[in-house]
Protein backbone atom coordinates (compact mmCIF):
# COMPACT_ATOMS: atom_id res chain seq x y z
CA UNK A 1 0.00 0.00 0.00
CA UNK A 2 1.01 3.44 -0.89
CA UNK A 3 2.19 5.68 2.24
CA UNK A 4 4.27 9.00 2.92
CA UNK A 5 7.66 8.89 3.93
CA UNK A 6 9.38 11.41 6.00
CA UNK A 7 12.87 11.61 6.92
CA UNK A 8 14.74 12.28 9.08
CA UNK A 9 12.81 10.65 11.50
CA UNK A 10 14.42 12.82 14.09
CA UNK A 11 16.31 16.30 14.03
CA UNK A 12 18.22 17.89 16.72
CA UNK A 13 19.43 21.90 15.90
CA UNK A 14 20.76 24.78 17.64
CA UNK A 15 18.12 27.33 18.29
CA UNK A 16 18.99 29.82 15.01
CA UNK A 17 20.24 27.31 12.48
CA UNK A 18 18.19 26.42 9.42
CA UNK A 19 16.41 22.97 9.02
CA UNK A 20 14.71 21.40 6.21
CA UNK A 21 12.27 18.39 6.79
CA UNK A 22 11.72 16.19 3.75
CA UNK A 23 8.78 14.32 2.74
CA UNK A 24 8.04 11.91 -0.35
CA UNK A 25 4.01 12.17 -0.99
CA UNK A 26 2.06 9.21 -2.37
CA UNK A 27 3.25 9.65 -5.97
CA UNK A 28 -0.31 10.28 -7.80
CA UNK A 29 -1.30 12.69 -4.99
CA UNK A 30 -2.08 16.55 -5.87
CA UNK A 31 -2.08 18.11 -2.79
CA UNK A 32 0.38 18.31 0.03
CA UNK A 33 0.48 19.74 3.61
CA UNK A 34 2.23 20.50 6.55
CA UNK A 35 0.99 20.25 10.05
CA UNK A 36 2.23 20.50 13.33
CA UNK A 37 2.24 18.75 16.63
CA UNK A 38 3.89 20.24 20.03
CA UNK A 39 4.11 17.29 22.60
CA UNK A 40 0.73 16.53 24.23
CA UNK A 41 -0.58 19.28 21.77
CA UNK A 42 -3.07 18.66 18.73
CA UNK A 43 -2.24 18.25 15.51
CA UNK A 44 -2.25 22.22 13.59
CA UNK A 45 -1.91 23.10 10.11
CA UNK A 46 0.91 24.83 8.58
CA UNK A 47 0.47 24.75 5.21
CA UNK A 48 -1.28 23.08 1.60
CA UNK A 49 0.20 22.69 -1.78
CA UNK A 50 -1.38 22.78 -4.52
CA UNK A 51 0.26 23.14 -8.44
CA UNK A 52 3.45 24.43 -7.79
CA UNK A 53 2.28 26.97 -5.12
CA UNK A 54 1.14 28.12 -1.62
CA UNK A 55 -2.85 27.58 -1.19
CA UNK A 56 -3.78 28.05 1.65
CA UNK A 57 -1.18 29.08 5.32
CA UNK A 58 -1.77 29.00 9.23
CA UNK A 59 -0.91 32.39 10.99
CA UNK A 60 1.86 29.86 12.68
CA UNK A 61 3.55 29.55 8.66
CA UNK A 62 5.64 32.90 9.11
CA UNK A 63 8.38 34.33 6.77
CA UNK A 64 10.75 31.83 8.78
CA UNK A 65 8.74 28.55 7.05
CA UNK A 66 8.87 27.69 3.29
CA UNK A 67 7.98 24.66 1.36
CA UNK A 68 9.27 23.48 -1.88
CA UNK A 69 8.86 20.53 -4.43
CA UNK A 70 12.25 20.57 -5.80
CA UNK A 71 11.30 17.72 -8.24
CA UNK A 72 8.45 15.36 -8.85
CA UNK A 73 8.66 13.55 -6.04
CA UNK A 74 9.72 15.47 -2.80
CA UNK A 75 7.96 18.30 -1.33
CA UNK A 76 10.13 19.82 1.90
CA UNK A 77 9.68 22.07 4.40
CA UNK A 78 12.13 24.70 5.52
CA UNK A 79 12.59 26.78 8.75
CA UNK A 80 15.24 29.30 8.55
CA UNK A 81 16.02 30.53 11.93
CA UNK A 82 14.71 27.59 14.37
CA UNK A 83 13.52 29.02 17.51
CA UNK A 84 12.82 26.71 20.94
CA UNK A 85 9.27 26.88 20.19
CA UNK A 86 9.63 25.03 17.04
CA UNK A 87 10.11 22.00 18.49
CA UNK A 88 7.31 19.92 17.53
CA UNK A 89 7.00 17.02 15.62
CA UNK A 90 5.78 17.77 12.33
CA UNK A 91 3.81 15.88 9.86
CA UNK A 92 3.41 15.76 5.75
CA UNK A 93 0.19 14.75 4.35
CA UNK A 94 -1.00 13.86 0.67
CA UNK A 95 -4.38 13.65 -0.83
CA UNK A 96 -4.95 12.89 -4.11
CA UNK A 97 -8.23 15.24 -4.98
CA UNK A 98 -10.15 13.78 -2.53
CA UNK A 99 -11.09 14.43 1.32
CA UNK A 100 -8.36 11.36 2.78
CA UNK A 101 -5.74 13.10 3.65
CA UNK A 102 -2.38 10.36 3.96
CA UNK A 103 0.04 11.13 7.19
CA UNK A 104 3.48 10.37 6.93
CA UNK A 105 4.79 9.51 10.58
CA UNK A 106 6.35 12.87 11.46
CA UNK A 107 9.82 14.31 11.86
CA UNK A 108 10.47 15.12 15.19
CA UNK A 109 12.00 18.23 15.77
CA UNK A 110 14.46 19.12 18.94
CA UNK A 111 15.35 22.72 18.92
CA UNK A 112 18.27 23.16 21.98
CA UNK B 1 -15.47 29.61 13.13
CA UNK B 2 -12.84 27.41 12.77
CA UNK B 3 -12.42 25.51 15.68
CA UNK B 4 -13.32 21.82 16.46
CA UNK B 5 -14.37 21.19 20.05
CA UNK B 6 -13.41 17.69 21.39
CA UNK B 7 -14.58 15.97 25.03
CA UNK B 8 -13.51 14.50 26.93
CA UNK B 9 -9.82 14.93 27.10
CA UNK B 10 -9.03 11.73 28.53
CA UNK B 11 -11.24 8.28 28.86
CA UNK B 12 -10.26 5.17 30.76
CA UNK B 13 -12.27 1.95 29.80
CA UNK B 14 -12.33 -1.41 30.41
CA UNK B 15 -12.21 -4.01 27.65
CA UNK B 16 -15.32 -4.38 26.28
CA UNK B 17 -16.40 -1.27 27.35
CA UNK B 18 -17.93 1.69 24.89
CA UNK B 19 -16.12 4.90 24.88
CA UNK B 20 -17.69 7.38 23.48
CA UNK B 21 -15.67 10.94 21.98
CA UNK B 22 -17.76 14.10 21.03
CA UNK B 23 -16.81 16.56 18.70
CA UNK B 24 -18.74 20.32 17.93
CA UNK B 25 -18.01 22.53 15.21
CA UNK B 26 -19.52 25.72 14.25
CA UNK B 27 -18.30 26.29 10.77
CA UNK B 28 -21.36 25.24 8.51
CA UNK B 29 -19.17 25.24 5.83
CA UNK B 30 -17.65 21.82 6.51
CA UNK B 31 -18.73 18.96 4.70
CA UNK B 32 -16.01 15.97 5.37
CA UNK B 33 -15.50 14.78 9.33
CA UNK B 34 -13.23 12.40 9.70
CA UNK B 35 -11.44 10.55 12.57
CA UNK B 36 -7.99 9.93 13.13
CA UNK B 37 -6.24 7.37 15.70
CA UNK B 38 -3.03 8.23 16.60
CA UNK B 39 -0.69 5.83 18.67
CA UNK B 40 2.66 7.42 20.56
CA UNK B 41 5.14 8.38 18.13
CA UNK B 42 3.10 7.39 15.02
CA UNK B 43 1.61 10.26 12.58
CA UNK B 44 -2.04 10.11 12.73
CA UNK B 45 -4.13 7.22 10.67
CA UNK B 46 -7.63 7.48 9.72
CA UNK B 47 -9.66 6.00 11.04
CA UNK B 48 -13.39 6.40 10.16
CA UNK B 49 -15.18 9.69 7.86
CA UNK B 50 -18.50 10.87 7.69
CA UNK B 51 -20.50 13.93 5.50
CA UNK B 52 -23.10 15.69 6.58
CA UNK B 53 -25.47 14.19 4.43
CA UNK B 54 -25.74 10.69 6.68
CA UNK B 55 -26.13 10.53 10.16
CA UNK B 56 -24.29 7.68 11.18
CA UNK B 57 -21.61 5.44 9.51
CA UNK B 58 -20.24 1.96 10.73
CA UNK B 59 -17.10 0.57 9.92
CA UNK B 60 -16.41 -2.41 11.93
CA UNK B 61 -16.52 -1.61 15.65
CA UNK B 62 -16.37 2.02 14.95
CA UNK B 63 -19.47 3.88 14.18
CA UNK B 64 -20.09 7.97 13.72
CA UNK B 65 -23.22 9.38 14.57
CA UNK B 66 -23.63 12.57 13.12
CA UNK B 67 -25.93 15.67 14.03
CA UNK B 68 -26.25 18.11 11.34
CA UNK B 69 -28.41 20.38 13.44
CA UNK B 70 -26.59 20.15 16.74
CA UNK B 71 -23.24 20.61 14.73
CA UNK B 72 -22.25 17.54 16.70
CA UNK B 73 -20.70 14.23 15.50
CA UNK B 74 -19.18 11.51 17.82
CA UNK B 75 -16.91 8.16 17.83
CA UNK B 76 -18.40 5.19 19.21
CA UNK B 77 -15.98 1.83 19.28
CA UNK B 78 -18.04 -1.11 20.58
CA UNK B 79 -16.00 -4.16 22.78
CA UNK B 80 -13.04 -1.93 23.13
CA UNK B 81 -9.34 -3.55 23.22
CA UNK B 82 -6.35 -2.57 24.61
CA UNK B 83 -5.13 -2.72 21.42
CA UNK B 84 -7.12 0.97 20.82
CA UNK B 85 -5.34 2.50 23.55
CA UNK B 86 -4.12 5.49 21.40
CA UNK B 87 -4.97 8.98 20.87
CA UNK B 88 -8.27 9.99 18.70
CA UNK B 89 -8.82 13.24 17.12
CA UNK B 90 -11.77 13.86 15.23
CA UNK B 91 -11.42 16.81 12.68
CA UNK B 92 -13.24 19.16 9.66
CA UNK B 93 -12.96 20.19 6.55
CA UNK B 94 -14.28 22.35 3.96
CA UNK B 95 -13.84 20.98 0.84
CA UNK B 96 -11.74 18.23 -0.75
CA UNK B 97 -7.98 19.92 -1.27
CA UNK B 98 -8.58 21.85 2.13
CA UNK B 99 -6.65 21.35 5.32
CA UNK B 100 -7.82 19.82 8.04
CA UNK B 101 -9.03 21.39 11.51
CA UNK B 102 -8.24 18.73 14.21
CA UNK B 103 -10.18 19.05 17.70
CA UNK B 104 -7.54 18.97 20.58
CA UNK B 105 -7.91 14.94 20.79
CA UNK B 106 -8.67 12.00 23.66
CA UNK B 107 -6.82 10.06 24.93
CA UNK B 108 -8.17 6.50 25.04
CA UNK B 109 -7.19 3.67 27.86
CA UNK B 110 -8.69 0.55 27.54
CA UNK B 111 -8.15 -1.57 30.28
CA UNK B 112 -7.30 -5.51 29.95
Amino acid sequence: EPEVTQTPSHQVTQMGQEVILRCVPISNHLYFYWYRQILGQKVEFLVSFYNNEISEKSEIFDDQFSVERPDGSNFTLKIRSTKLEDSAMYFCASNGGYNEQFFGPGTRLTVL
Amino acid sequence: QQQVKQSPQSLIVQKGGIPIINCAYENTAFDYFPWYQQFPGKGPALLIAIRPDVSEKKEGRFTISFNKSAKQFSLHIMDSQPGDSATYFCAAMRSAGQNFVFGPGTRLSVLP
